[in-house]
């Protein structure tokens, strides 16, 4: 079965410094893996996804993901903070074998960002 | 840019009742589903939907769920009996199939408070 683990429930960054949020992805076959975020009383959006055609993907907002087979990663990060990434961002897993693949969230990572 | 909708966007129903909520996915996608998060909790898969039939279910969506696809545009996830645990923001999602990546489209979701 499929999975992804994010590390940390809570993340705090002063604005201007680096962001790195860390997601572990357990998958019997090779992985789709997304980055999605969630603002206050919003939905989900996708930030970006990996599919195989790069190692390191480029999001929206400046963020990017390295996936690392070796490592079982798929880490988000992003060289500067701002204010407005305070949000939920969830790591999910999907199965590239399958047409209707459901995506399987992470339990997720609450950014928060200090002045 | 073509959006998935969902309404209503916050929903009140008392223990027992029974209740729908609506979403209109993106016109080309084939795929839907639902997914649910609970306050505080990840966001969990509950149904896909292809070709007017469930492809998967979770263990969580049981016989008081069911899902319908009543005309061509909506989507639509029934609780018969609603409990306090079904309390959750619930989104709809919609894929199209290809040789890409199965990215799903997420709506802004449905608050459901069942008191």
């Amino acid at each position: 079965a499929q999975s992804v683990t994010q590390l940390g429930s809570h993340v705090s960054v002063s604005e201007g410094a680096l962001v790195l949020l860390r997601c572990n992805y357990s998958s019997s076959v090779p992985p789709y893996l997304f980055w999605y975020v969630q603002y206050p009383n919003k939905g989900l959006q996708l930030l970006l996804k990996y599919t195989s055609a790069a190692t390191l993907v480029k999001g929206i907002n400046g963020f990017e993901a390295e996936f690392k087979k070796s490592e079982t990663s798929f880490h988000l990060t992003k060289p500067s903070a701002h204010m407005s990434d305070a949000a939920e961002y969830f790591c999910a897993v999907s199965d590239r074998g399958s047409s209707a693949s459901k995506i399987i969230f992470g339990s997720g990572t609450r950014l928060s960002i200090r002045p | 840019e073509p959006e998935v909708t969902q309404t209503p966007s916050h929903q009140v129903t008392q223990m027992g009742q029974e209740v729908i909520l609506r979403c209109v996915p993106i016109s080309n996608h084939l795929y839907f589903y639902w997914y649910r998060q609970i306050l505080g909790q990840k966001v969990e898969f509950l149904v896909s939907f292809y070709n007017n039939e469930i492809s998967e279910k979770s263990e969580i969506f049981d016989d008081q769920f069911s899902v319908e696809r009543p005309d061509g545009s909506n989507f639509t996830l029934k609780i018969r009996s609603t409990k306090l645990e079904d309390s959750a923001m619930y989104f709809c999602a919609s894929s199209v199939p290809g040789t890409g990546v199965t990215e799903a489209f997420f709506g802004q979701g449905t608050r459901l408070t069942v008191v």
